[in-house]
């Protein structure tokens, strides 16, 4: 089975603080994807990654950045948490191929920024 | 562009009952349709897709899904509802062409013993 594994389930941080988010998948995969899920709004691309060092802007990448140096490894960073960054958010990773493939998602870490 | 709707953010139906639970989505090209299924404080689980071929789409837990092109949807469909299949549902979309999926806004799914 493939396993994608979130670093954090949930953590507490405050405004202006620097917040890494990491993302560890184990099936080769070359696609990984950062989303935010907010209620009422569904889940939201914020960057993807189709390879080593590769990187794209989603829907909303605005006060975001990720860095993707080996492939199994996909970071999320929030440069300087602000209360509006306070969300789920889930990584992703599905393969290259086709893109007709599922997603294949970690278990969400839950962030709150007070 | 690609988009997705979820008219209802809530259905309620009781155990023993058939569910549905509606999609439409909006594509410039060939569709390729998903859903998923995420319970509380977990990541979403993979249901079901629709890529090619029979409209009629079967996928996990006794779920299924209807294609329909003239009416650009995409239904969630289990013709006898479990209290265990309590839970909120995404449907998503990708443009042929396209890396990334979008997601709809998600229908919470309670169903009733």
């Amino acid at each position: 089975d493939v396993k994608v594994t979130q670093s954090s389930r949930y953590l507490v941080k405050r405004t202006g603080e620097k917040v890494f988010l990491e993302c560890v998948q184990d099936m080769d995969h070359e696609n990984m994807f950062w989303y935010r899920q907010d209620p009422g709004l569904g889940l939201r691309l914020i960057y993807f990654s189709y390879d080593v060092k590769m990187k794209e802007k989603g829907d909303i990448p605005e006060g975001y950045s990720v860095s993707r140096e080996k492939k199994e490894r996909f970071s999320l960073i929030l440069e300087s948490a602000s209360t509006n960054q306070t969300s789920m958010y889930l990584c992703a990773t599905t393969w290259a191929t086709t893109n007709t493939g599922e997603l294949f998602f970690g278990e969400g870490s839950r962030l709150t920024v007070l | 562009a690609q988009s997705v709707a979820q008219p209802e953010d809530q259905v309620n139906v009781a155990e023993g009952n058939p569910l549905t639970v509606k999609c439409t989505y909006s594509v410039s090209g060939n569709p390729y349709l998903f859903w998923y299924v995420q319970y509380p404080n977990r990541g979403l689980q993979f249901l079901l897709k629709y890529i090619t071929g029979d409209n009629l789409v079967k996928g996990s837990y006794g779920f299924e899904a209807e294609f329909n092109k003239s009416q650009t949807s995409f239904h969630l469909k289990k013709p006898s509802a479990l209290v265990s299949d309590s839970a909120l549902y995404f449907c998503a979309v990708r443009d042929g062409s396209a890396r990334q999926l979008t997601f709809g806004s998600g229908t919470q799914l309670t169903v009733l013993p």
